[in-house]
């Protein structure tokens, strides 16, 4: 089955800087990658998701980009700011007809933005 | 527009005691998902239901889980003689599965633990 590999575990930046979070995936067969955002206490919100038939999207200060040959995925937070302190998960599955759509989750990064 | 909404959002229970969760989904959303999540880990699956027919059951779902969408929409998921190792947030996602994809929403959770 599918595994998802997220680096790193924690990320600790200053307010303003930049986050990155890296995930890789094993199943070449998984076209659909979304990302949550954990906050204490709560559920995962989506906050982005790509499919596989573009390598980059955009959403205001947050990017995810999609390298289907290397298996692996990224998502960008620029202009950090405190509120963005949470943990990440990153996901895979296979999105399409007769699919179950089910996501397999990295462990998480929980990121800290210090004011 | 409400979520996906869990009760009871706690739950604290003697081991070997029933316990069982519900979920609403959002309304119209044809795919009802439950997941389990221990600290430090990401979501994992164990169950989804299209409409009110069970799809698909993951080997984390022992014998002592059960799960339920009787009419299509809310659903249960019942723990009988629960174990210490219990102990996590069971999460449910619903989405709509159609011609854009399959865009999956995660409640807040119920956290159960098992003393």
């Amino acid at each position: 089955g599918e595994n998802v590999e997220q680096h790193p575990s924690t990320l600790s930046v200053q307010e303003g800087d930049s986050a990155v979070i890296k995930c890789t995936y094993s199943d070449s067969a998984s076209n659909y990658f979304p990302w949550y955002k954990q906050e204490l206490g709560k559920g995962s919100q989506l906050i982005i998701d790509i499919r596989s038939n573009v390598g980059e999207k955009k959403d205001q200060r947050i990017a995810v980009t999609l390298n289907k040959t290397a298996k692996h995925f990224s998502l960008h937070i620029t202009e950090t700011q405190p509120e963005d302190s949470a943990v990440y998960f990153c996901a895979a599955s296979i999105s399409g007809g007769g699919s179950n759509y089910k996501l397999t989750f990295g462990k998480g990064t929980l990121l800290t933005v210090n004011p | 527009d409400t979520g996906v909404s869990q009760d009871p959002r706690h739950k604290i229970t003697k081991r070997g005691q029933n316990v069982t969760f519900r979920c609403d989904p959002i309304s119209e959303h044809n795919r009802l998902y439950w997941y389990r999540q221990t600290l430090g880990q990401g979501p994992e699956f164990l169950t989804y239901f299209q409409n009110e027919a069970q799809l698909e059951k993951s080997r984390l779902l022992s014998d002592r889980f059960s799960a339920e969408r009787p009419k299509g929409s809310f659903s249960t998921l019942e723990i009988q003689r629960t174990e210490q190792g219990d102990s996590a947030m069971y999460l449910c996602a619903s989405s709509l599965v159609g011609p854009s994809g399959n865009t999956i929403y995660f409640g807040e959770g119920s956290w159960l633990t098992v003393v």
